[in-house]
């Protein structure tokens, strides 16, 4: 069965360094995303991707993240400067189509730890 | 806006229990429905899925029934089992946009 890989799996990094988290999206979804889940709490949307360009973000994608397809198979999350609040685990998504009623898989999160 | 409230976790059952997992929702509209499962150490796994009002999703044993008179989306399960230990998160797509909104989880324990 087709599924969304994700690298590393687990990251640790200082505050203030930059960090590029990769996903490899099932192969025919158009769709893809990122979500984040702090220790405990919700999973949050931070960015829907498509057509090569941002389709959505939320308020916690500020100019500090930055999202990019630089080939035709990965998608990246890149955080600039992190800080330890962005320590978490986040979540890739792709979907084959966009909006309500596609249904979204998730790869198995890379887990990011800030200290 | 929309929203998805999850019962409180966690919930610990004995094996073969019966299993409730309530989910209500607040939504424009008649989104489609979602429930995601989330085992220990490992991403979130589409569990199953309504997509209008009175569907009922079902996968491994699982079901839940798309109530629109009552906004609920309840998890069940007859008879849990020590495998089904996981987290488990309702979600909803809102109108009009491409991310989900996903409830709080409820942590589900079965002993043995």
């Amino acid at each position: 069965e087709p599924e969304v890989t994700q690298t590393p799996s687990h990251q640790v990094t200082q505050m203030g360094q930059e960090v590029i988290l990769r996903c490899v999206p099932i192969s025919n979804h158009l769709y893809f995303y990122w979500y984040r889940q702090i220790l405990g709490q919700k999973v949050e949307f931070l960015v829907s991707f498509y057509n090569n360009e941002i389709s959505e973000k939320s308020e916690i994608f500020d100019d500090q993240f930055s999202v990019e397809r630089p080939d035709g198979s990965n998608f990246t999350l890149k955080i600039r400067s992190t800080k330890l609040e962005d320590s978490a685990m986040y979540f890739c998504a792709s979907s084959l189509g966009g909006g309500a009623g596609n249904t979204i898989y998730f790869g198995e999160g890379s887990w990011l730890t800030v200290v | 806006g929309d929203s998805v409230t999850q019962m409180e976790g966690p919930v610990t059952l004995s094996e073969e229990a019966f299993l409730t997992i309530n989910c209500t929702y607040t939504a424009t509209g008649y989104p489609s429905l979602f429930w995601y499962v989330q085992y220990p150490g490992e991403g979130l796994q589409l569990l199953l899925k309504a997509t209008k009002a009175d569907d009922k999703g079902s996968n491994k044993g699982f079901e839940a029934t798309y109530r629109k008179e009552t906004t609920s989306f309840h998890l069940e399960k007859g008879s849990v089992q020590v495998s089904d230990s996981a987290v488990y998160f309702c979600a909803l797509p809102p109108a009009g946009t491409y991310k989900y909104i996903f409830g709080t989880g409820t942590r589900l324990k079965v002993l043995a």
